[in-house]
């Protein structure tokens, strides 16, 4: 099993719509966890951190589910710019230094 | 936000050859960082860690005497991939966060360097 595992997709989804990613983590010990944004041949980008209440920046909503290692990402009116994927991110403190394990990322295409 | 560059952005080599791949942070000392691969449509794979002053720590499966790391100062780690072979063909990322900010927050990405071994 996956450390971290998510639909690859593609999502194909027209402009305005609402879009939903979710993400399972395998670690319980993971202590922390992202969302990033990745653009084709590019490097990752942190999108959001993911809290255990639940928080929002702007369109962007991210929920966490501790008891079920799961994480979700919600994406409201969507923009041709939020064409991308999007890679759900846990990290593990090793003691030393945080450690990152990715998913494989969800795709998302978004349409006229 | 930190800010951290890599080069070369891009590399193309002869199998048999070896790459240097280096990876700076501009504007904060790191004592960590760390190095990712990432294939076609798969995830960031990490590597190894990069520890200023000590050896790298590497995770399974990744050969440390083909992919050799020098973390000689705070702001450079290098990455060297020796003997090149068409399989070493990927998409390597160096990441680093500053130190000052705990071990939870945000890791900070270079914007990677596309190796291609002929």
């Amino acid at each position: 099993r996956k450390e971290v595992e998510q639909d690859p997709g593609p999502f194909n989804v027209p402009e305005g719509a609402t879009v939903a990613f979710n993400c399972t983590y395998s670690n319980s010990a993971s202590q922390s966890f992202f969302w990033y944004r990745q653009d084709c041949r590019k490097e990752p980008k942190l999108l959001m951190s993911v809290y255990s209440s639940g928080n929002e920046d702007g369109r962007f909503t991210a929920q966490l589910n501790r008891a079920s290692q799961y994480i979700s990402l919600l994406i409201r009116d969507s923009k041709l710019s939020d064409s991308a994927t999007y890679l759900c991110v846990v990290n593990i403190d090793t003691g030393t230094a945080s450690k990152l394990t990715f998913g494989t990322g969800t795709r998302l295409q978004v349409t006229l | 936000g930190a800010v951290v560059s890599q080069h070369p952005s891009w590399v193309i080599c002869k199998s048999g050859t070896s790459v240097k791949i280096e990876c700076r942070s501009l504007d904060f000392q790191a004592t960590t960082m760390f190095w990712y691969r990432q294939f076609p449509k798969q995830s960031l794979m990490l590597m190894a860690t990069s520890n200023e002053g000590s050896k790298a720590t590497y995770e399974q499966g990744v050969e440390k005497d083909k992919f050799l790391i020098n973390h000689a100062s705070l702001t450079l780690s290098t990455l060297t991939v020796t003997s090149a072979h068409p399989e070493d063909s990927s998409f390597y990322i160096c990441s680093a966060f500053p130190p000052s900010s705990g071990h939870y927050n945000e890791q900070f990405f270079g914007p990677g360097t596309r190796l291609t071994v002929l």
